[in-house]
């Protein structure tokens, strides 16, 4: 079955930084892969897409890269706000676009 | 109206009690899903109705009843459960199912924590 990795541990960054964020999967690759910010006790919140024929995209402070080769995604923020602190979590999203996975998260804290 | 509403926030339940879980949307979303999340997991995928039939079951146990009486509505009616089903639920919306949900991602509402005792 498909497994998905995020780092379990928090990531600490100072505000102004650029955090970056490992997403590595098992098996085979999805169509799509997204993220998503999690805040405790909140649904998650759909931040960005990527497609499995595009190494990278962007959305404002937001990239993302997709290697199906070393099956991972890494998504970056850069100038990071205190704002920024949740629980980012990536997503594999398989043709029909039903099916979706999640990853754990990783927890991200900005400090000022 | 951009939000997904679930309702209640918080239950608590005995092993021989029936609730219902409710969640609603009013952005014309054609696809509905139910998962559920322990702490520190990932959101795991229950159901998925699309034009309010039920398109995924992923080896729910049967106490988990889901419902979709219209295009609007998700209900979850549990029924007879264990300690170990207590988590959040979560329900999602996404635009027609299939290319709209990739595109725009799935809509989250806040969840019901519930507590099995």
């Amino acid at each position: 079955s498909q497994k998905i990795e995020q780092n379990s541990e928090a990531l600490n960054i100072q505000e102004g930084k650029t955090a970056t964020l490992t997403c590595n999967y098992t098996n085979y690759s999805p169509a799509y892969l997204q993220w998503y910010r999690q805040d405790p006790g909140r649904g998650p919140v759909f931040l960005l897409l990527i497609r499995e024929n595009e190494k990278e995209k962007r959305k404002e402070r937001l990239k993302v890269t997709f290697d199906t080769t070393l099956k991972q995604s890494l998504f970056h923020i850069t100038a990071s706000q205190l704002a920024d602190s949740a629980n980012y979590l990536c997503a594999l999203v398989y043709t029909g676009g039903f099916k979706t996975i999640f990853g754990a998260g990783t927890r991200l804290f900005v400090k000022a | 109206d951009t939000e997904v509403t679930q309702t209640p926030k918080h239950l608590v339940m005995g092993m021989t009690n029936k609730k219902s879980l409710k969640c609603e949307q009013h952005m014309g979303h054609r696809a509905m899903y139910w998962y559920k999340q322990k702490a520190k997991k990932p959101p795991e995928l229950m159901f998925v109705y699309s034009y309010e039939k039920l398109s995924i079951n992923e080896s729910v146990p049967s106490r988990f009843s889901p419902e979709c009486p219209n295009s609007s509505l998700l209900n979850l009616h549990l029924h007879a459960l264990q300690p170990e089903d207590s988590a959040l639920y979560l329900c999602a919306s996404s635009q027609g199912g299939g290319q709209g949900s990739i595109e725009r991602g799935q809509f989250f509402g806040p969840g019901t924590r519930l507590t099995v005792l």
